[in-house]
C-alpha cells in the first residue's frame, strides 16, 4: 500500500504562507493526491486534490513535484482558523485508504 | 454543512449493551465508509459500502456489524464492546469508491 510521510507538526504566523510537505515515494500513476484537514472536535474536509499538475482552489494550493514523489499543500495566508491536522493521502487504484498522522499546524497571532 | 450526518453525537455505553450508530448522506453518492479515530491516533478505515455492497473490512472484530440498507444510509451495530473501543467513530461518503469523500461530524463513543 502506497504510504505518505509528513512531519510531525509545523508552526506558522498569521497572515503568512505555510507550506505542509508530503512525500509519496511509492505513489503509482494513478494515484490521486488528497488533502484533507481536520479541525477540533470535526470530522476531517477535503482541501484540494490533483494528479500532476499544480491545482489551485479558494482553500489553498497544491504544488506537485514533476516526478510526483512529493508534494506541497500551500496555505497563501494563514489564519487561525486554519490550526488543524492536515492529512495527505494517495487515492485510486488498489490502494488502500490509509490516514498517516497528519501535520499539526500551529498558527500563532 | 456537509451532506453527512451522524446520530447520536455522543453515546456511552456499557459493555453488555447494544446501541447502533447511524449515517445519512444527502449526496447521491454511491459509497460510504466507517472510520475509527482513538485518541491520538490516525484514522483507520474500518469498512466500505460501494453500491450498498460491502466492498472492505480491515479486520474489524465481529462486534462491530455495518449495515447499509441504501444508498444514502449507513449503521455501524455495537455490541458487547471493550473500553479500548472507546473512539471518535465517522462516516464518509463519496461519489464514487477512491473519490473525495465528505465525512460527517462523528460519534464519539465511550465505552464503560
Amino acid at each position: 500500500d502506497a504510504k505518505t510521510t509528513q512531519p510531525n507538526s509545523m508552526e506558522s504566523n498569521e497572515e503568512e504562507p505555510v507550506h505542509l510537505p508530503c512525500n509519496h515515494s511509492t505513489i503509482s500513476g494513478t494515484d490521486y493526491i488528497h488533502w484533507y484537514r481536520q479541525l477540533p472536535s470535526q470530522g476531517p474536509e477535503y482541501v484540494i486534490h490533483g494528479l500532476t499538475s499544480n491545482v489551485n482552489n479558494r482553500m489553498a494550493s497544491l504544488a506537485i513535484a514533476e516526478d510526483r514523489k512529493s508534494s506541497t499543500l500551500i496555505l497563501h495566508r494563514a489564519t487561525l482558523r486554519d490550526a488543524a491536522v492536515y492529512y495527505c493521502i494517495l487515492m485510486g487504484g488498489y490502494n488502500k485508504l490509509i490516514f498517516g498522522a497528519g501535520t499539526r499546524l500551529a498558527v500563532h497571532p | 454543512e456537509t451532506g453527512v450526518t451522524q446520530t447520536p453525537r455522543h453515546l456511552v455505553m456499557g459493555m453488555t449493551n447494544k446501541k447502533s450508530l447511524k449515517c445519512e448522506q444527502h449526496l447521491g453518492h454511491n459509497a460510504m465508509y466507517w472510520y475509527k479515530q482513538s485518541a491520538k491516533k490516525p484514522l483507520e478505515l474500518m469498512f466500505v459500502y460501494n453500491f450498498k455492497e460491502q466492498t472492505e473490512n480491515n479486520s474489524v472484530p465481529s462486534r462491530f456489524s455495518p449495515e447499509c440498507p441504501n444508498s444514502s444510509h449507513l449503521f455501524l451495530h455495537l455490541h458487547t464492546l471493550q473500553p479500548e473501543d472507546s473512539a471518535l467513530y465517522l462516516c464518509a461518503s463519496s461519489q464514487q469508491f477512491q473519490e473525495t469523500q465528505y465525512f460527517g461530524p462523528g460519534t464519539r463513543l465511550l465505552v464503560l
